[in-house]
């Protein structure tokens, strides 16, 4: 089946520690993207990528960094630097970079605390 | 700027009872709009889009929405509800602008909880 894994599900993390968080896809899509998710509000746009080895920041970038040296897969690195990590984080990608046109698949998630 | 913005935070509803969820958008431009579901603790899912065709819009599970310009709304309609439809439900909107990036703005959410 084709879809997007993210791993961990689950995750905790002591204040000062990185972590990174995995997303792969085999739908063949161009485009990824990492948003996170507070209660009570909709999805925040972290970072993007619309082609292999280029990637620019969302709305909230800082504090986080990715990396997409291969096209199925697009790793979130939540640094010491974000200030209020506890979150959930929801990776998803779409067939072409102009999301706005077409439709975007997720993941499950990824519950990040903080402890 | 495009904005977007889903009238109620929580809706209750019994089951076999019909579903209206709303949603108002702002847009400069011509927009697309979308719905996506989501069930706890996991990813969306796109349930129907908008995208200049039809305005009367029918997605998956029953649910159909219409994009009205003139009161720049997309609401969210079922005829019956189904316990199954407990979930929270995101209106999300595209403005394809002059940069025809098609960034997503997406609503604060409104959840869905349908009583036996």
């Amino acid at each position: 089946d084709g879809g997007i894994t993210q791993s961990p599900k689950y995750l905790f993390r002591k204040e000062g520690q990185n972590v990174t968080l995995s997303c792969e896809q085999n739908l063949n899509h161009d485009a990824m993207y990492w948003y996170r998710q507070d209660p009570g509000q909709g999805l925040r746009l972290i970072y993007y990528s619309q082609i292999v080895n280029d990637f620019q920041k969302g709305d909230i970038a800082e504090g986080y960094s990715v990396s997409r040296e291969k096209k199925e897969s697009f790793p979130l690195t939540v640094t010491s630097a974000q200030k209020n990590p506890t979150a959930f984080y929801l990776c998803a990608s779409s067939e072409s970079g102009r999301a706005g046109y077409g439709e975007l698949f997720f993941g499950e998630g990824s519950r990040l605390t903080v402890l | 700027a495009q904005s977007v913005t889903q009238l109620d935070s929580h809706v209750s509803v019994s089951e076999g009872t019909p579903v209206l969820l709303r949603c108002n958008y702002s847009s400069s431009y011509s927009p697309s709009l979308f719905w996506y579901v989501q069930h706890p603790n996991k990813g969306l899912q796109l349930l129907l889009k908008y995208t200049s065709a039809a305005t009367l819009v029918k997605g998956i599970n029953g649910f159909e929405a219409e994009f009205k310009k003139s009161e720049t709304s997309f609401h969210l309609t079922k005829p019956s509800a189904h316990m199954s439809d407990a979930a929270e439900y995101f209106c999300v909107v595209s403005d394809h602008g002059s940069s025809n990036t098609g960034k997503l703005i997406f609503g604060q959410g409104t959840t869905l909880q349908v009583k036996p």
